[in-house]
């Protein structure tokens, strides 16, 4: 069964500092994974997704993630965190074994940015 | 592209009351999906529409909860009997057939439920 692991519910960076949130995926198949933002009583925004092809995929408002295999990984970065950035970030697994393609998401990471 | 939209945004609601949802996917989307967020975790699957039909419903969807799909658009979500532990952020989210897209879903605002 699919599953997502981000290390970590709250980061706090300064602004202009490097952000990386973590997340770390179990999967029995090649899996989609995606990144969603959700800023304070509001839905999820996609940020970026990874299906196929080069494992290095940008996204929204600067940000990037790397697909790595072999570390069973995605994690989120942005060069220099912009107050804005501020807000929760979600990890999500696509599941297609089965057809659904259901979303199965971790527990969150809350950014904080310092001024 | 109007984008993914939820009524209504709040409910507040007495235990044992029943309270219905609605939402209504991008126009273009076959697939149609309901997630249930408390606080502090991530959204978890209830239930997903190909079309009008319904098709996977989670174990969390108890006896309480119902939703339809009837004519492949709109969708809504009903509790029955509201409790307590209903509380919390309920998240409709469309796609595009998998062979159309990318995989990715697109969400509401959500509709946040209270009950006293």
């Amino acid at each position: 069964a699919q599953s997502v692991t981000q290390l970590g519910s709250h980061v706090s960076v300064s602004e202009g500092a490097l952000v990386l949130l973590r997340c770390n995926y179990s999967s029995s198949v090649p899996p989609y994974l995606f990144w969603y933002v959700q800023y304070p009583n509001q839905g999820l925004q996609l940020l970026l997704k990874y299906t196929t092809g080069a494992t290095l995929v940008k996204g929204i408002n600067g940000f990037e993630a790397e697909f790595k295999k072999s570390e069973t990984s995605f994690h989120l970065t942005k060069p220099s965190a912009h107050m804005s950035d501020a807000a929760e970030y979600f990890c999500a697994v696509s599941v297609g074994m089965d057809s659904s393609y259901k979303l199965i998401f971790g527990s969150g990471t809350r950014l904080l940015v310092r001024p | 592209d109007t984008g993914v939209s939820q009524d209504p945004r709040h409910k507040i609601t007495k235990r044992g009351q029943n309270v219905t949802f609605r939402c209504d996917p991008i126009s273009e989307h076959n697939r149609l999906y309901w997630y249930r967020q408390t606080l502090g975790q991530g959204p978890e699957f209830l239930t997903y529409f190909q079309n009008e039909a319904q098709l996977e419903k989670s174990r969390l969807l108890s006896d309480r909860f119902s939703a339809e799909r009837p004519k492949g658009s709109f969708s809504t979500l009903e509790i029955q009997r509201t409790e307590q532990g209903d509380s919390a952020m309920y998240l409709c989210a469309s796609s595009k057939q998998p062979w159309q897209t990318t995989y990715e879903q697109y969400f509401g605002p959500g509709t946040r439920l209270t009950v006293t």
